[in-house]
This record gives C-alpha cells, sequence and structure tokens, in this order.
C-alpha cells in the first residue's frame, strides 16, 4: 500500500548545478501536485499536473523550473541553475481523478544549495 | 485573494495540558474547504481533518477536537491532554471548491508545538 513516493529525500547541489525532484502519486492517483516549503514557512503551491499536462502552473517561479508528468513513469521537478534560494523542501502531493477532498502528500525532497 | 493566518508562531506546553492552536481565514468563496496538516519532526505531511464551509459542527477524533465557525472565520483545534509525540508543526489550510479536479491548498505559516514532559 505504497504512499506518494518522492525521491531523492536529500539533496545537494551546488550553485548552477541542475536539481530533479521524483514523485511518484499513489496507485490509481492521476492527479499530481508540486508544493514549496521554504525554511520556517508554510507550503506554497507550485504547479498541478495531470498525466501529459500542465493544468495550472500559477505557482512556479516563471525561470528555471519546470515540471512534467510524463505518460509513464513520475512527475518530475526540474530546476535549472539553482541558487541558493531555492534551497527548500518540495513537497509532491496526489490525488484521484474524482475529487474526494484529501491531498496525499509524500515525506518530501530536502534540497540544500551550497 | 484566500488567506490563512496562524497567530501563534511557537507554542510550548508541559504534558497532559490542553493546548488550542488558532487559525483564521480570509476568503471570499461561499463555498471552500478547510484542514488541518501535522508536519512531526520526520518531515512529512500527516493529513488530520478536513471540514466543508456547510457543516459548521464540531468534530472530535480521540484526544483531538476542532471548533469551526463560520462567523469568525476560524478553524481552531485543540488537543486535551496533550502528549510529548504531539510535538509537530501544525498547518492550518484552506481551498476553493476544485475546478477540472485541481485542489489548491493555501497554507498558514504553522505553529510549532512543543510539548515537554
Amino acid at each position: 500500500n505504497a504512499g506518494v513516493m518522492q525521491n531523492p529525500r536529500h539533496l545537494v547541489r551546488r550553485r548552477g548545478q541542475e536539481a530533479r525532484l521524483r514523485c511518484s502519486p499513489m496507485k490509481g492517483h492521476s492527479h499530481v501536485y508540486w508544493y514549496r516549503q521554504l525554511p520556517e514557512e508554510g507550503l506554497k503551491f507550485m504547479v498541478y499536473l495531470q498525466k501529459e499536462n500542465i493544468i495550472d502552473e500559477s505557482g512556479m517561479p516563471k525561470e528555471r523550473f519546470s515540471a512534467e508528468f510524463p505518460k509513464e513513469g513520475p512527475s518530475i521537478l526540474r530546476i535549472q541553475q539553482v541558487v541558493r534560494g531555492d534551497s527548500a523542501a518540495y513537497f509532491c502531493a496526489s490525488s484521484p481523478k474524482t475529487y474526494t477532498g484529501e491531498l496525499f502528500f509524500g515525506e518530501g525532497s530536502r534540497l540544500t544549495v551550497l | 485573494a484566500q488567506k490563512v493566518t496562524q497567530a501563534q508562531t511557537e507554542i510550548s506546553v508541559v504534558e497532559k495540558e490542553d493546548v488550542t492552536l488558532d487559525c483564521v481565514y480570509e476568503t471570499r468563496d461561499t463555498t471552500y474547504y478547510l484542514f488541518w496538516y501535522k508536519q512531526p519532526p520526520s518531515g512529512e505531511l500527516v493529513f488530520l481533518i478536513r471540514r466543508n464551509s456547510f457543516d459548521e459542527q464540531n468534530e472530535i477524533s480521540g484526544r483531538y477536537s476542532w471548533n469551526f465557525q463560520k462567523s469568525t472565520s476560524s478553524f481552531n483545534f485543540t488537543i486535551t491532554a496533550s502528549q510529548v509525540v504531539d510535538s509537530a508543526v501544525y498547518f492550518c489550510a484552506l481551498s476553493e471548491v476544485p475546478i477540472q479536479g485541481a485542489q489548491k491548498l493555501v497554507f498558514g505559516q504553522g505553529t510549532r508545538l512543543t510539548i515537554n514532559p
């Protein structure tokens, strides 16, 4: 009974490198959300995807950040040319196609930019 | 715009005391959902409760209880007879009724609760 799986749990990158965070939704879930939690802050919505479609990316920074949810495989949050301000916990959540009212969150991926 | 305010940044109590975490929200929607999540030191987010705006009945689950008051836009969370394992950061969140399945939660800043033995 696997929940939302995120990897890596911890990632360290130097400034200018790329970070890729992966999220496998719960079985049967076709909707994926990414949230970012900056240190000592609450979570903030970044992007909402369905299979092969970005539905709402209103919370994504305009540059360097991208997300995808391919037909096969996990959802990927990609951060290019990372900066120190990208250091945060990135949470993925999934929900089934039919709205049930609950978002199931993964354990988060903690990115540290040196 | 939607907003959630958790005015208490940190709370520290002694074990077995009751503690209430405050949550005040703002929304223009007439239908919306309110949530509480727990984030223990291990970092994951644990769902505690969801309440829709039409249901103002208070809810009790074991030592946890929630008081939803639409008139004051508050959704407070009380832990009775607190235990050390309750130590965590607690987040209150709000979402509009999803359109096309999109459920975007707006989170408060969180309240760090420490239960001392």
